[in-house]
């Protein structure tokens, strides 16, 4: 079945730094989505990326899609204490509602 | 209205007793889903229903039993469950129809089994 693997698993920063999350598929997905869930909350969709090569920002954060759409990123620019929680990739390889996600990164901000 | 709500918010049960967990949505989706969190985990996923019909089933033991009454409620009956069930029930909906969309969580059930 479909796996979607995700790096690092947790990610201390110093507030102001950069951070990005790497995830990278097994097989080549339809589409991938990005959430967001904050300690003690639950996922809140952040995005969701289609094309191969795509690219999209919002404000501090930017996506991207990868050429043979087997991987994406997510990178934060300039992160602050409101950045904290776990960024999870969830990817589609055709099965319309079916997301696989994968184990999440951890991001913890020191003010 | 955004929001998907779910009860109880927490729920501690035996290993004998039969509980249900509910949610709801009125943003008119069409698909819903019931997902397991274990901590530090990711979401995993269920059940989907899709225009009210069961759609897709990730061989879940039968000791949960999902239901779906009408476009807006979504259901799991429980029953006779194991200690290893205890984990955070998330359930989540989205638009139908031959595409993926965005899906919005509600706020869980913390399920403790004794």
């Amino acid at each position: 079945g479909q796996q979607v693997m995700q790096i690092p698993q947790y990610q201390h920063v110093q507030e102001g730094e950069d951070f990005t999350t790497y995830c990278n598929s097994s097989t080549t997905l339809s589409n991938i989505q990005w959430y967001k869930q904050r300690p003690g909350g639950h996922p809140v969709f952040l995005i969701q990326l289609v094309k191969s090569g795509e690219v999209k920002k919002q404000k501090r954060l930017t996506f991207q899609f990868g050429e043979a759409k087997k991987n994406s990123s997510l990178h934060i620019t300039a992160t602050q204490t409101t950045d904290v929680g776990t960024y999870f990739c969830a990817g589609n390889s055709g099965g319309y509602q079916k997301v696989t996600f994968g184990i999440g990164t951890k991001l913890q901000v020191i003010p | 209205d955004t929001e998907v709500t779910q009860t109880p918010k927490h729920l501690v049960m035996g290993m004998t007793n039969k509980k249900s967990l509910k949610c709801e949505q009125h943003m008119g989706h069409r698909a819903m889903y019931w997902y397991k969190q274990k901590a530090k985990k990711p979401p995993e996923l269920m059940f989907v229903y899709s225009y009210e019909k069961l759609s897709i089933n990730e061989s879940v033991p039968s000791r949960f039993s999902p239901e779906c009454p009408n476009s807006s409620l979504l259901n799991l009956h429980l029953h006779a469950l194991q200690p290893e069930d205890s984990a955070l029930y998330l359930c989540a909906s989205s638009q139908g129809g031959r595409a993926t969309y965005e899906q919005y969580f509600g706020p869980g059930t913390r399920l403790t089994v004794t």
